[in-house]
């Protein structure tokens, strides 16, 4: 079935440092691509999302690029801020049907003044 | 609109009781999923309505497990005779069509005792 395998953290970093968070998928169809964040106490959100390969989703600083050839969807941002402080999670769903998300496990990053 | 509102937020039982969890979706969706998260753990999917039919279910939802979307409003995810192992975060999300951006709630943490 899909899967969604993301690099392992936790991940520490210093205000202003640049960010990558690895995500790979394994999926049988074309499916769309997620980042989801959650903030400390607060529910899952919608970061950014991709639909097809070499499209660019982007928000609030981070980017990631749908690569059908690596089967990847690397979560980047140039200059983290304390309050990038959060869990992220890779999610991808297919097209047809239910649509339901499957999702990586999970990256927690905690940034450092 | 106050977004997608789940309860309890907390639920503490004995092992062998059991329980129920409700979500009110956010007005007018008429796509309710329900997820489970472990510790450490990306969101796993239970189920899927679109309104009040229950479309899809996943393998993991054992026969102990039951949900409705009755008028395919507000849903209850009920467990009976629960097991430790159900201890988890119960999430529940809604969207407005496919294709769409699928909304969260903030989840019910049970804990099987």
């Amino acid at each position: 079935g899909d899967s969604v395998t993301q690099m392992e953290g936790p991940v520490t970093l210093s205000e202003e440092a640049f960010l990558t968070i690895n995500c790979t998928y394994t999926a049988t169809g074309y499916p769309s691509l997620f980042w989801y964040v959650q903030y400390p106490g607060e529910g899952l959100q919608l970061l950014l999302k991709a639909t097809k390969a070499d499209d660019k989703g982007s928000n609030k600083g981070f980017e990631a690029t749908y690569r059908k050839e690596t089967t990847s969807f690397h979560l980047e941002k140039g200059s983290v801020q304390v309050s990038d402080s959060a869990v992220y999670f890779c999610a991808l769903s297919d097209l047809q049907g239910a649509q339901k998300l499957v999702f990586g496990q999970g990256t927690r990053l905690t940034i450092n003044p | 609109d106050t977004g997608v509102s789940q309860d309890p937020r907390h639920k503490i039982t004995k092992r062998g009781q059991n329980v129920t969890f409700r979500c009110d979706p956010i007005s007018e969706h008429n796509r309710l999923y329900w997820y489970r998260q472990t510790l450490g753990q990306g969101p796993e999917f239970l189920t899927y309505f679109q309104n009040e039919a229950q479309l899809e279910k996943s393998r993991l939802l054992s026969d102990r497990f039951s949900a409705e979307r009755p008028k395919g409003s507000f849903s209850t995810l009920e467990i009976q005779r629960t097991e430790q192992g159900d201890s988890a975060m119960y999430l529940c999300a809604s969207s407005p069509r496919e294709n769409t951006e699928a909304f969260f709630g903030q989840g019910t943490r049970l804990t099987v005792v």
